[in-house]
């Protein structure tokens, strides 16, 4: 079935980093996105990884992704204030057939202290 | 370069009215996707439209139906409303879903709030 799967809350330090993983449940090829909430707001495109990769790095951010597990995870280094917010993972089951849908986790909810 | 833009961003309804929401998609971009964000979950996948086609659709009654124009504009309709359908409504545009370049990354608006009472 199409699934993904987050924890529901993460509370770091400032300046500490953060981890937030994710599991999928299909194994073909596609693409891996993770999207950043804030409050009342739409949805931000942060980056995302193709599943023939490993790795992705994007200044702050780095992305792993494990596909014998279909595990994915958004690791954000320095984390700020301005990084409190919700974290989706979401992924593509459309993409072998030439189109493209996204199906998201419930979402990680990333609290920033000082 | 706008985003994608959506109005109206808040609507208050009351059940068994009906709604429509509006969506402007992103400078080049041709396919619009809507999504259903209730409180506290992710979005879900309501239908795509490209060409001014629906080409895909998820699991949504058919009270849910969209439009999109020849400007590639799009429109959701909710017929009948229910107390269930508030949430926040996403549209998200992309550029070619039929795989001739680039990744096909979806762009989001900020949403229309919908609240029926």
């Amino acid at each position: 079935g199409e699934d993904v799967e987050q924890s529901l809350f993460l509370s770091v330090r400032e300046g500490d980093s953060s981890v937030i993983n994710c599991t999928y449940t299909d194994s073909s090829s596609t693409y891996l996105y993770w999207y950043k909430q804030e409050p009342g707001a739409g949805l931000q495109l942060l980056t995302y990884i193709f599943s023939n990769m490993d790795m992705k790095q994007d200044q702050r951010l780095t992305v792993l992704l494990n596909k014998k597990d279909k595990h994915l995870s958004l690791r954000i280094a320095d984390t700020q204030t301005g990084d409190s917010a919700i974290y989706f993972c979401a992924w593509d089951p459309g993409f072998s057939g030439g189109y493209n849908k996204l199906i998201f986790g419930a979402g990680t909810r990333l609290a920033v202290h000082p | 370069d706008a985003g994608v833009t959506q109005s109206p961003t808040h609507l208050i309804k009351t059940r068994g009215q009906q709604v429509t929401l509006r969506c402007s998609p992103k400078s080049g971009h041709d396919t619009v996707s809507w999504y259903q964000q209730a409180l506290g979950q992710g979005p879900q996948f309501i239908f795509q439209y490209y060409e001014e086609e629906e080409r895909q659709r998820g699991n949504f009654p058919d009270r849910f139906s969209g439009h999109q124009f020849p400007n590639y504009s799009s429109e959701l309709n909710v017929n009948a409303l229910l107390l269930g359908d508030s949430a926040l409504y996403l549209c998200a545009s992309s550029f070619n879903p039929q795989r001739r370049g680039g990744t096909d990354t979806q762009y989001f608006g900020p949403g229309t709030r919908l609240t029926v009472l």
